[in-house]
């Protein structure tokens, strides 16, 4: 069954970087587009970036625009966010999540941005 | 402008139904969407991608009591014979080029 399983989220100060992973099992990788959304504590759900299978193509939030950078590895079926300049405001749970219309989620994992 | 409007808020009463409404903003109504359940503290789960002519694709293991329709910029949601774990948030999605979507979402709570 399709699985994603994001890790490497954590608690870091204003101005710092953090590397999230997902792990993708369960289907061909390679074959579709990724995306990263976030929930800030008791507010919706932001999309943050996505990236094409092959990676050739890679959108981004105007919030998150230049500081954070998206990439996959479909060789080991890996989705990536490298966070930079850490805000308080990126405080949220990011998800990992498949398809335009994400038809898959992954569990989430924490990012506390905070001195 | 890409948006996408829910109410905040809705109810209904165990076993009855409810109709959740998401709407496109102007020069979008050919879009389709994707709707989202979230349970209280935990994260969200696929319901459905809906298309503009009302046809739409449920997740695995989705409930035939959840069902999708649209009418021109309005796509709709019905939950039918309610039960206490519907009560939950409901996000509606969209993309286009270069952008995803997420309505506010309608916290439902279920009488």
């Amino acid at each position: 069954q399709v699985q994603l399983v994001e890790s490497g989220g954590g608690l870091v100060k204003p101005g710092g970087s953090l590397r999230l992973s997902c792990a993708a099992s369960g289907f061909t990788f390679s074959d579709y587009y990724m995306s990263w959304i976030r929930q800030a504590p008791g507010k919706g759900l932001e999309w943050v970036s996505y990236i094409s299978s092959s990676g050739s193509t890679i959108y981004y939030a105007d919030s998150v625009k230049g500081r954070f950078t998206i990439s996959r590895d479909n060789a080991k079926n890996s989705l990536y966010l490298q966070m930079n300049s850490l805000r308080a405001e990126d405080t949220a749970v990011y998800y990992c999540a498949r398809d335009n219309h994400v038809d898959y989620w992954g569990q989430g994992t924490l990012v506390t941005v905070s001195s | 402008q890409l948006v996408l409007t829910q109410s905040p808020s809705a109810s209904a009463s165990l076993g009855a139904s409810v109709k959740l409404t998401c709407t496109l903003s102007s020069g979008h109504s050919s879009y389709a969407i994707a709707w989202h359940q979230q349970q209280p503290e935990k994260g969200p789960r696929y319901l459905m991608k809906l298309n503009s002519d009302g046809s739409h694709s449920k997740g695995d293991g989705i409930p035939d009591r959840f069902s999708g329709s649209s009418s021109g910029a309005e796509r709709y949601l019905t939950i039918s014979s309610l039960q206490s774990e519907d009560e939950a948030d409901y996000y509606c999605q969209t993309w286009g080029t270069g952008l995803w979507v997420f309505g506010g979402g309608t916290k439902l709570t279920v009488l």
